[in-house]
């Protein structure tokens, strides 16, 4: 039973490029969340996501930032025209349902903006 | 809001015990986690605790939660030096669940 798979695990863009992260949660899992890690410091939640609904995007930067967890295939968190500031890891985490204790994460994506 | 609070740092020596605290401030969470990660990985769940339990054990691992107090500590037996790493406390929000996060201890377990 693989766990979280993410990828790419590194990605490299520069400054104004589109990222494009994905993110396969466990099978049979239907909930899917984003947090961001940035150097030195702990998990921010960014987005909360069922298959074709998003439930809490509170944690999402308004402007350039989107995610989607479509019917069929991963998650993405898409970040357009990124900037340095955007260079952080990137780390989904997926659980049966709502009101599961457990949520399991991925490997994260790290990503580097020159 | 939720805020989650942990020391920076714990240093031990090799077969000793280590004790990693933390405090949350959201009395309605319903788990409260323990996460570990080693450089350059993704988080590991080690153990998490219902909210109106006061202790939980796993093998070498002791998680205790006053609730009252809104504190929770980790307890590792016999710490190792494979158990250098980042641990971090999470909070489960009653809203839409997501995870609130520390900002991690760093464990550093020394010969």
């Amino acid at each position: 039973n693989a766990g979280v798979m993410q990828n790419p695990r590194h990605l490299v863009r520069r400054r104004g490029q589109e990222a494009r992260l994905r993110c396969s949660p466990m099978k049979g899992h239907s909930h899917v969340y984003w947090y961001r890690q940035l150097p030195e410091e702990g998990l921010k939640f960014m987005v909360y996501l069922q298959k074709e609904n998003i439930i809490d995007e509170s944690g999402m930067p308004k402007e350039r930032f989107s995610a989607e967890f479509p019917k069929e295939g991963p998650s993405i968190l898409r970040i357009q025209q990124v900037v340095r500031g955007d260079s952080a890891a990137y780390f989904c985490a997926s659980s049966p349902g709502e009101g599961s204790a457990e949520a399991f994460f991925g490997q994260g994506t790290r990503l580097t903006v020159v | 809001g939720e805020d989650v609070e942990q020391s920076l740092f714990l240093s031990v020596r090799e077969g000793d015990s280590s004790v990693i605290n933390c405090t949350y401030t959201d009395s309605s969470s319903t788990y409260l986690y323990w996460y570990k990660q080693e450089p350059g990985a993704g988080l590991q769940l080690l153990t998490y605790i219902f909210s109106n339990m006061d202790m939980k054990q796993d093998q070498r691992l002791t998680v205790l939660l006053n609730k009252k107090d809104k504190h929770l500590s980790l307890r590792i037996a016999d710490t190792q030096t494979g158990d250098s790493a980042i641990y971090f406390c999470a909070e489960k929000d009653t809203g839409f669940q997501k995870l609130v996060f520390g900002t991690g201890t760093r464990l550093l377990v020394s010969p």
